[in-house]
């Protein structure tokens, strides 16, 4: 069984600028997460999707993020426009249900 | 939020020494999980606590929820190299739409071969 796919794995762009990250949980499962780590901190949710509708999205920390799940498969997480607090480490998690959690490899990004 | 106190933020360990971190919370959660995560890869699940006071095992590792609900403790014996990595606690409550995991800002363990 494939895993939870993460791409870019690095991506360094300069502050201003616009990144997307996708995501491409396991096959069947209807429920796909975001997380981040900025460095030295805890891993921190972000939103949660069952199928293409947004479950919770308390975790979003601001308007220059937006993620979307269209048609129930991959997600894109964009931001736009890129500032230099948005550097961390991304993971994309999918579950078939509350449990069950499975992880991405992460998207590290670099905003300088 | 809620947030969770893990300790020790980092160890330094000889091969076969025996390890023990642990995680507080302000607030109650009616799972615990302990994750490792290695260079390059993601958080992957060791061992997922479902019951107050319950001790559970997996090969090396064990760990246990706290009766208060409010902490747990993972413990690794006779560390070998490849233990290596972050280890987070997460807390979950699951039930109802929420299917958040509140994690530990993680411990730093590296094996001295």
């Amino acid at each position: 069984e494939a895993g939870v796919t993460q791409f870019p794995s690095h991506s360094v762009i300069e502050k201003g600028q616009t990144v997307t990250l996708r995501c491409d949980p396991i096959s069947g499962h209807d429920n796909l997460y975001w997380y981040r780590r900025v460095m030295g901190k805890e891993i921190k949710f972000l939103l949660h999707f069952v199928k293409e509708s947004k479950q919770d999205e308390s975790g979003m920390p601001n308007n220059r993020f937006l993620a979307e799940r269209t048609g129930g498969t991959y997600s894109t997480l964009k931001v736009q426009p890129a500032e230099l607090e948005d550097s961390g480490v991304y993971f994309c998690a999918s579950s078939p249900s509350s449990y069950g959690y499975t992880f991405g490899s992460g998207t590290r990004l670099t905003v300088v | 939020g809620q947030q969770l106190n893990q300790s020790p933020q980092s160890m330094f360990i000889q091969e076969g020494e025996d390890v023990s971190m642990n995680c507080t919370s302000s607030s109650i959660f009616n799972t615990w999980l302990w994750y490792k995560q290695e260079p390059g890869e993601g958080p992957v699940l060791l061992i997922a606590l479902y019951k107050a006071g319950e001790l559970t095992s997996n090969g090396r590792l064990t760990a246990q929820f706290g009766i208060t609900r409010k902490d747990s403790f993972l413990n690794i014996s006779a560390s070998i190299p490849s233990d290596v990595g972050i280890y987070f606690c997460a807390g979950h409550n699951s039930g109802g739409s929420n299917y958040k995991l509140t994690f530990g800002k993680g411990t730093l363990l590296t094996v001295n071969p």
